[in-house]
């Protein structure tokens, strides 16, 4: 199994663009996340998905989309690209129910200039 | 919001002694607890989980809980150089609508010095 695999690694956007950031996963899990990390901080969940067809906003939604129309694919989509959304972003699974380990991808590094 | 706090560190200490990171957590209700160890630049990944009260080991890593103090510790004992990395503690909702959620501290720098 690849696990979480995430592209691309790293991209430059310049503000006001847009971009997707891709998410699949081949564990079969029905849950799936996406967070942000900035220098010295926590994660930060941005958006969940607890199965295909249904997502919910995290803890920093804002400038941020994102849809499940399979349980492999999790994309986040970035509108109108702002400076505060440099970060690192990373998307995770976990199978369902409370008490299972996520299972993170490698990330991606978004600088936004 | 249900809060994570973690020692902020950084914390140092030499080859062969015992790191101690510890986090406490807002949510009484809360079941499942979770370190994840985070190299620079690289993605979290899990090395403990603890549900209930007690110890727990597994190797050169103990995983405390104590729900009646809502805190959380990892002891890592004969500290090495390669446990150098950013600890986060999570705590999951194990209830109503969040959950499944994780909810993470800021983490916690360990240096282990040879």
């Amino acid at each position: 199994n690849a696990g979480v695999t995430q592209t691309p690694k790293f991209r430059i956007l310049k503000i006001g663009q847009s971009m997707t950031l891709q998410c699949t996963q081949d564990m079969n899990h029905n849950y799936m996340y996406w967070y942000r990390q900035d220098p010295g901080m926590g994660l930060k969940l941005i958006y969940y998905s607890v199965g295909a067809g249904i997502t919910d906003k995290g803890e920093v939604p804002n400038g941020y989309n994102v849809s499940r129309s399979t349980t492999e694919d999790f994309p986040l989509r970035l509108e109108l690209a702002a400076p505060s959304q440099t970060s690192v972003y990373f998307c995770a699974s976990n199978r369902q129910g409370p008490g299972e380990t996520q299972y993170f991808g490698p990330g991606t590094r978004l600088l936004v200039l | 919001q249900k809060e994570v706090e973690q020692n902020s560190g950084p914390l140092s200490v030499p080859e062969g002694a015992i790191a101690s990171l510890n986090c406490t957590y807002s949510d009484r209700g809360s079941q499942s607890f979770f370190w994840y160890r985070q190299y620079s630049g690289k993605s979290p990944e899990l090395i403990m989980f603890i549900y209930s009260n007690g110890d727990k080991e597994d190797g050169r890593f103990t995983a405390q809980l104590n729900k009646a103090s809502q805190y959380v510790s990892l002891l890592i004992r004969d500290s090495q150089p390669s446990d150098s990395a950013t600890y986060l503690c999570a705590v999951s909702s194990d209830r109503g609508s969040t959950l499944g959620r994780l909810y993470f501290g800021r983490g916690t720098q360990l240096t282990v010095w040879p």
